[in-house]
């Protein structure tokens, strides 16, 4: 089974700060990577599919990047409604469907 | 507006059994992939498996951590998933959400106590 890894496992950076968290996969995943936020007692929400596609109403500021096995998610200038979890998981043809252990993004 | 409503949750007995079923509106549910995911207090995101569409004959597949006790199933007229939960172990307990990946329910609880 593929195994997804996320760095680094949790970040404090100031407000308007441009973050990048990263997800690498153990095997080749071609684009079929998703980023999810989770806001503290929150159901997860999609920001990202397709490793670079951003989720409607989603804002921009979120960003994708990556194929393969690397995989980047960047908050171009990060807002204190931000602060949450953020996991990525690979959904290709060939399940489990694993997530990555997530990173949880704190305002300084 | 989409909606995906769990219920089922609930306190069961280690050994016990629990059916969860996830209602769906608002979408084109018989078209969709739905997938049950857990989380237990505290800690990360945990696929637990999934259901394809009748186009995909309705594959199945699940994580390793409850392949044999876990099984889901789907009612496309009801547009309710399901999830089958026996043989749990203390290790089961968590909030259980059913997805489509781009809709999420807001999850139910089950816990599996003595």
């Amino acid at each position: 089974d593929i195994q997804m890894t996320q760095s680094p496992s949790s970040l404090s950076a100031s407000v308007g700060d441009r973050v990048t968290i990263t997800c690498r996969a153990s095997q080749g995943t071609s684009n079929y990577l998703a980023w999810y936020q989770q806001k503290p007692g929150k159901v997860p929400k999609l920001l990202i599919y397709a490793a670079s596609t951003l989720q409607s109403g989603v804002p921009s500021r979120f960003s994708g990047s990556g194929s393969g096995t690397d995989f980047t998610l960047t908050i171009s200038s990060l807002q204190p409604e931000d602060v949450a979890t953020y996991y990525c998981q690979k959904y290709d043809s060939d399940p489990p469907f694993t997530f990555g252990p997530g990173t949880k993004v704190d305002i300084k | 507006e989409v909606q995906l409503v769990e219920s089922g949750g609930g306190l069961v007995q280690p050994g016990g059994s629990l059916k969860l079923s996830c209602a769906a509106s608002g979408f084109t549910f018989s078209g969709s992939a739905m997938h049950w995911v857990r989380q237990a207090s505290g800690k990360g995101l945990e696929w637990v498996g999934r259901i394809r569409s009748n186009a995909d004959r309705y594959a199945t597949a699940y994580a390793a951590s409850i392949k044999g006790r876990f099984t889901i199933s789907r009612d496309d007229s009801k547009k309710t998933a399901y999830l089958h939960m026996n043989s749990l172990k203390t290790e089961d307990t968590a909030v259980y959400y059913c997805t489509s990946i781009d809709y999420w329910g807001q999850g139910t609880l089950v816990t599996v106590s003595s």
